[in-house]
């Protein structure tokens, strides 16, 4: 079974300035998906960026990028020039490919940007 | 493209009380999943449809939810009877196909008292 830990409840940071997300994960599985979904207080979950496990090159979104280091299990999502619209819940999620495809979602961390 | 559309939003009822809860996925969108987010939690996989068929429904509680996707398009989840600990935000999802990724509906709310 997988499991995704997201070790930080709650963070904050200044408008503009950048933030570390930090996402570790636990699987036996080679083959795998992993994401970062925001959830404002809307409640609808919006994909961020999503990293294929065989691709060496982190992913990149706009002021959205990951730090996948796979041998050590970390999938961190950096936030650079923070806008008050990032303020949301964030949660990683992973999907191994030869395990149904479902998604494990980490406890998530809340982000507020303070102006 | 329209997204993901889910109702009602809100639902409140009593315990022991039934309810359902309706999904339109985004068209095209052959796997449609149901998660349950309980407050302070990451969603938690309920079911997965592959066109009307069910691929996982190996953490949906059958003695009171249910879930079907007739036609292969539109899918409702039922809770009969509703216990308090059901309180959550029940989210539906669908993606092209069960390696794509998974978009997501606004959610509806239960409260049961």
């Amino acid at each position: 079974a997988q499991t995704v830990t997201q070790s930080q409840p709650e963070m904050s940071v200044q408008e503009a300035e950048t933030v570390t997300l930090s996402c570790t994960y636990d699987t036996s599985e080679s083959n795998y998906y992993l994401f970062w979904y925001k959830q404002p207080p809307s409640r609808q979950m919006i994909l961020v960026i999503r990293q294929e496990a065989y691709k060496q090159q982190n992913a990149t979104e706009n002021r959205f990028s990951v730090n996948f280091q796979k041998a050590a299990k970390s999938f961190s999502l950096k936030i650079s020039d923070s806008q008050l619209g990032d303020t949301a819940m964030y949660f990683c999620a992973f999907m191994a490919t030869n395990a149904g495809n479902m998604l494990t979602f980490g406890g998530g961390t809340r982000l507020m940007v303070k102006p | 493209e329209a997204g993901v559309a889910q109702s009602p939003r809100y639902k409140i009822i009593e315990k022991r009380q039934s309810v359902a809860f309706w999904c339109n996925p985004i068209s095209g969108h052959a796997t449609l999943y149901w998660y349950q987010q309980i407050l302070g939690q990451g969603p938690k996989l309920l079911i997965q449809f592959q066109n009307n068929g069910v691929v996982d429904d190996s953490q949906l509680p059958k003695d009171r939810f249910s879930a079907e996707r007739l036609k292969g398009v539109d899918s409702t989840l039922k809770i009969q009877p509703a216990k308090l600990e059901d309180s959550a935000v029940y989210l539906c999802a669908s993606s092209l196909d069960p390696a794509g990724t998974q978009y997501f509906g606004p959610g509806t709310r239960l409260t049961v008292l």
